[in-house]
C-alpha cells in the first residue's frame, strides 16, 4: 500500500517564476491538505481540498492556488514567486471522517527560490 | 497567533535517558496529535489524544493532556540514537484546520 507521494522532491526557480507541485494520496484518502514549513520552524496550513474543492485556507495569498483530481490526486501551484517562498512543502492526506483525523504525509518538495 | 508554543526549542540527552517535551495553546484543545520529522522530510504521526482522554501510552511514548492548562506532554523513554528527529504537537482549531507548534529538536547522543 503506497503512501503519500510527492513530486518533484527538489526544485529551484527564480522570482516571478510560477511552480507546480504534486501529491498523491494514501490509498483509500480522499482528502488532500497543503502546508508549508519553513526552515526551523512547525508547518503552516495552506489550504485542503475534499471533493475537487478547496474547504478549507490558511493564511495564504491568492498566488497560493490548487486543483483536486478525481481520482483525490492534487496539485499546489505558486505564481510570481518570492524568495520566501523558500521552503518544504508538504501534502497530507486523511480518510474520510469529522475533518479532525490522522494526517499520513508525504516527504515533501523542497523549493528554493533563487 | 494561533501557532502552538513548545518547550524546549531543542534538547540534547544520552542514550537511554527519558526525553520531555511540552506543548500549550491559547485556544481549547480539541484532539492533540504529536508528529516526529527526521532530517526535514515528510511528518510521522505518533499519537493522537482526545480531549477527554488524559493519557496515553504507544510503545515507549507516553502523552498526557491538560485541558484545563491547554497544554500536552510528550515522554519518549529510554531514549535511542534512532529517536534523534523533531517533534511537532498539532492540534484542529474551531475552524477545522491543523496548527501545529514551532517544534521541538531533539538530540540522543550514543
Amino acid at each position: 500500500d503506497a503512501g503519500v507521494t510527492q513530486s518533484p522532491t527538489h526544485l529551484i526557480k527564480t522570482r516571478g517564476q510560477q511552480v507546480t507541485l504534486r501529491c498523491s494520496p494514501k490509498s483509500g484518502h480522499d482528502t488532500v491538505s497543503w502546508y508549508q514549513q519553513a526552515l526551523g520552524q512547525g508547518p503552516q496550513f495552506i489550504f485542503q481540498y475534499y471533493e475537487e474543492e478547496e474547504r478549507q485556507r490558511g493564511n495564504f495569498p491568492d498566488r497560493f492556488s490548487g486543483h483536486q483530481f478525481p481520482n483525490y490526486s492534487s496539485e499546489l501551484n505558486v505564481n510570481a514567486l518570492l524568495l520566501g517562498d523558500s521552503a518544504l512543502y508538504l501534502c497530507a492526506s486523511s480518510k474520510p471522517g469529522l475533518g479532525q483525523e490522522t494526517q499520513y504525509f508525504g516527504p515533501g518538495t523542497r523549493l528554493l527560490v533563487l | 497567533s494561533q501557532q502552538g508554543e513548545e518547550d524546549p526549542q531543542a534538547l540534547s540527552i544520552q542514550e537511554g535517558e527519558n526525553a520531555t517535551m511540552n506543548c500549550s495553546y491559547k485556544t481549547s484543545i480539541n484532539n492533540l496529535q504529536w508528529y516526529r520529522q527526521n532530517s526535514g522530510r515528510g511528518l510521522v504521526h505518533l499519537i493522537l489524544i482526545r480531549s477527554n482522554e488524559r493519557e496515553k501510552h504507544s510503545g515507549r511514548l507516553r502523552v498526557t493532556l491538560d485541558t484545563s492548562k491547554k497544554s500536552s506532554s510528550l515522554l519518549i523513554t529510554a531514549s535511542r540514537a534512532a529517536d534523534t528527529a523533531s517533534y511537532f504537537c498539532a492540534d484542529y482549531n474551531q475552524g477545522g484546520k491543523l496548527i501545529f507548534g514551532q517544534g521541538t529538536e531533539l538530540s540522543v547522543k550514543p
